[in-house]
């Protein structure tokens, strides 16, 4: 089972910051928190990881709460090509778990 | 720096037949995993292998399904005797040697199989 949950869906406005949130209070102290989006039926695609820091990189943030038990993923600037859903997974070593996702609907 | 290829893209198949699905991964990257999605459900996890090894199996079905990743050539994902239920998209992710205990895995655009 997944170690994660999420909100399954939440809607956002173009241009506005999404921020799509992410529970997962059994994390162990090696394990990293990724994100991946899903965009229709193509492969997943990689955003973002992290341990216990906050992460920037060019597709979005990640804050990652001091107790390490939630997470946020930041979009800054949504677009109509975000549209897509995201998954946050917890892992250490191998295999990927995925939850449900949030489905994320960006709107005009 | 190609990313993760798999082909078929798409695939049909008549039931009791078999379907072998190829995955090639990143430059320099040893590590494949498959996955596979079901027709409006999430991904799950099927098998980890590294050159010429299994690593993890635990999410292969125990009869009909078998991987490899040779020493040279492809990652093979191969279903012997196809049945309905093997309709799905298949995907695999590929990752760079392990250095910190976990490296990020990069998908490939997945091949579609349709059992007829």
């Amino acid at each position: 089972d997944a170690k994660t949950t999420q909100p399954p869906s939440m809607d956002c406005a173009e241009g506005r910051a999404a921020n799509l949130p992410c529970n997962h209070s059994t994390i162990s102290g090696n394990e990293y928190v990724y994100w991946y989006r899903q965009i229709h039926s193509q492969g997943p695609q990689y955003i973002i990881h992290g341990l216990k820091n906050n992460e920037t990189n060019e597709m979005a943030s990640l804050i990652i709460t001091e107790d390490r038990k939630s997470s946020t993923l930041i979009l800054p600037h949504a677009t109509l090509r975000d549209t897509a859903v995201y998954y946050c997974i917890v892992v250490w070593g191998g295999k990927l778990i995925f939850g449900q996702g949030t489905e994320l609907s960006v709107k005009p | 720096n190609a990313g993760v290829m798999q082909n078929p893209r798409h695939l049909v198949r008549r039931r009791g037949q078999e379907a072998r699905l190829r995955c090639s991964p990143m430059k320099g990257h040893s590590h494949v995993y498959w996955y596979r999605q079901l027709p409006e459900e999430g991904l799950k996890f099927m098998v980890y292998l590294q050159k010429e090894n299994i690593i993890d199996e635990s999410g292969m079905p125990k009869e009909r399904f078998s991987a490899e990743f040779p020493k040279e050539g492809p990652s093979i994902l191969r279903i012997q005797q196809v049945v309905r239920g093997d309709s799905a998209a298949y995907f695999c992710a590929s990752s760079p040697p392990k250095r910190e205990g976990t490296e990020t895995q990069y998908f490939g655009p997945g091949t579609r199989l349709l059992v007829l």
